[in-house]
């Protein structure tokens, strides 16, 4: 079975800061991988998805990057934290037919 | 923007009772699936009922879908205190969900022991 592996569990930074969120995926090959952040009491909200190594796609204009330098890698980035970035920011990944299966998430604090 | 709009925002029952949660959306979908979220932690699959389905059951968990009002209910038979936490249907589009699936808001289902 699938197994998403998120660190850190809780970030504070100061605005101004670059970021790094790490993904890595075990016990599938070629997944789809997601991030999405979640506000205090909202739903989740898709910030981007990758099909394949180096492949992007962005859901919505913001100040966050993401990469997948490796197939079960997604790398979630900012050159410059906003107070806007606070969040709780989840992995999550499809393969071989099965539902999306998510992470344990990085509590974002941006002081 | 949201798809899906989960019902009630909040829910509190007694241990024992039957708690029913209901999801509405708006586009057509391939899919929908039921989450829970512990507070803090992240989302753990619940069940998923594809669109030529109407009900589907897992253990204590009954879904419902109906495509022509474009709605969900999730219920959760004899609910147990560990039983609290937040529930979140997603749906996904025509294409399977590859690119993303879309959530409500949310309800936050607390069982009084």
């Amino acid at each position: 079975s699938q197994t998403i592996h998120q660190w850190p569990a809780t970030l504070v930074q100061p605005v101004g800061s670059p970021l790094s969120l790490e993904c890595t995926v075990e016990g599938t090959s070629n997944p789809n991988l997601y991030w999405y952040r979640q506000a205090a009491g909202r739903g989740l909200q898709l910030l981007f998805y990758s099909v394949g190594i180096g492949q992007i796609s962005s859901e919505v204009p913001q100040n966050l990057s993401a990469s997948r330098p490796q197939d079960r890698q997604f790398i979630l980035s900012s050159k410059k934290l906003l107070l806007s970035d606070s969040g709780f920011y989840l992995c999550a990944c499809t393969g071989g037919n099965q539902p999306q299966h998510f992470g344990d998430g990085t509590r974002l604090s941006i002081l | 923007s949201q798809q899906g709009e989960e019902d009630p925002q909040a829910l509190s029952i007694q241990e024992g009772e039957n708690a029913t949660m209901n999801c509405s959306y708006k586009t057509s979908i391939n899919n929908l699936q039921w989450y829970r979220q512990n507070s803090g932690r992240g989302l753990v699959h619940l069940i998923l009922i594809r669109s030529n389905e109407r009900e589907k059951h897992s253990g204590r968990l009954r879904v419902t879908l109906d495509t022509s009002k474009k709605s969900s209910s999730l219920l959760i038979t004899a609910s147990r205190a560990a039983d609290t936490a937040s529930y979140f249907c997603a749906t996904d589009g025509p294409g399977g969900g590859a690119d993303g699936l879309t959530f409500g808001k949310g309800t936050h289902l607390i069982i009084q022991p």
